[in-house]
């Protein structure tokens, strides 16, 4: 168990909806990172923040968003979507105290289909 | 542009034998890090090694050793004494400090380990 929780773990919406992904991180890590797996693209980063602030961006659509709350937990919010969107979605964490290497923990992710 | 490269889409080995998974990375930053992850068919991501840019010694994490070889830009994973439960896909993943250590993956590899 990587201390990483992702909710909910499977999502089944149709086109064109909206749908939102949430991520709680380790205790006491500061960053957060989301990842797209598709079976086309592989594993993509999407966007990263760090203590409530947005450190950077990856290949991010522009109908995707996210933000980190005080509480450091991440959401991810998929709008309009597509049938291409359907994939594995995972939230990775790190930069704990002590943590002495960039070493990321990874959630169980969610997996996404749209219909 | 950040690069990893794994050329090896998929790898047979024996059990109770050693294999080596290659990576190989393209980049022009001095500090960065290395990783491999194991993603089994439950999809989670497990993370097995890390080698830092400076670090002079290879890593080595029990059965999982890396070979890091910095001039010709490789970070092959030797797996030794394959066991079963060995049998997943394999990714490289690359971070680099300057960019807030986003990881930068390969294209994975698929491990079988045959009885």
């Amino acid at each position: 168990d990587s201390g990483v929780t992702q909710t909910p773990k499977h999502l089944i919406t149709a086109t064109g909806q909206r749908v939102t992904l949430r991520c709680s991180p380790r205790s006491g890590d500061l960053s957060v990172y989301w990842y797209q797996q598709s079976l086309d693209q592989g594993l993509q980063f999407l966007i990263q923040y760090y203590n409530g602030e947005e450190r950077a961006k990856g290949n991010i659509l522009e109908r995707f968003s996210a933000q980190q709350f005080p509480d450091l937990h991440s959401e991810l919010n998929l709008s309009s979507l597509e049938l291409g969107d359907s994939a594995l979605y995972f939230c990775a964490s790190s930069g704990g105290q002590g943590q002495t290497t960039n070493e990321q923990f990874f959630g169980p992710g969610t997996r996404l289909t749209v219909l | 542009a950040q690069k990893i490269t794994q050329t090896q889409p998929g790898m047979f080995v024996q059990e109770k034998e050693a294999v080596t998974l290659d990576c190989t990375y393209d980049t022009s930053d001095q500090s960065y890090g290395l990783f491999w992850y194991k993603q089994p068919s439950s999809g989670e991501m497990i993370f097995l090694i890390y080698q830092g840019s400076y670090d002079e010694q290879n890593a080595t994490e029990g059965r999982y050793s890396l070979n890091f070889q910095k001039a010709r830009k490789s970070a092959n994973l030797v797996i030794s004494a394959s066991q079963l439960g060995d049998s997943a896909m394999y990714f490289c993943a690359m971070s680099r400090p300057a960019t807030g250590n986003q990881f930068y993956f390969g294209t994975g590899t698929s491990l079988t380990v045959i009885p």
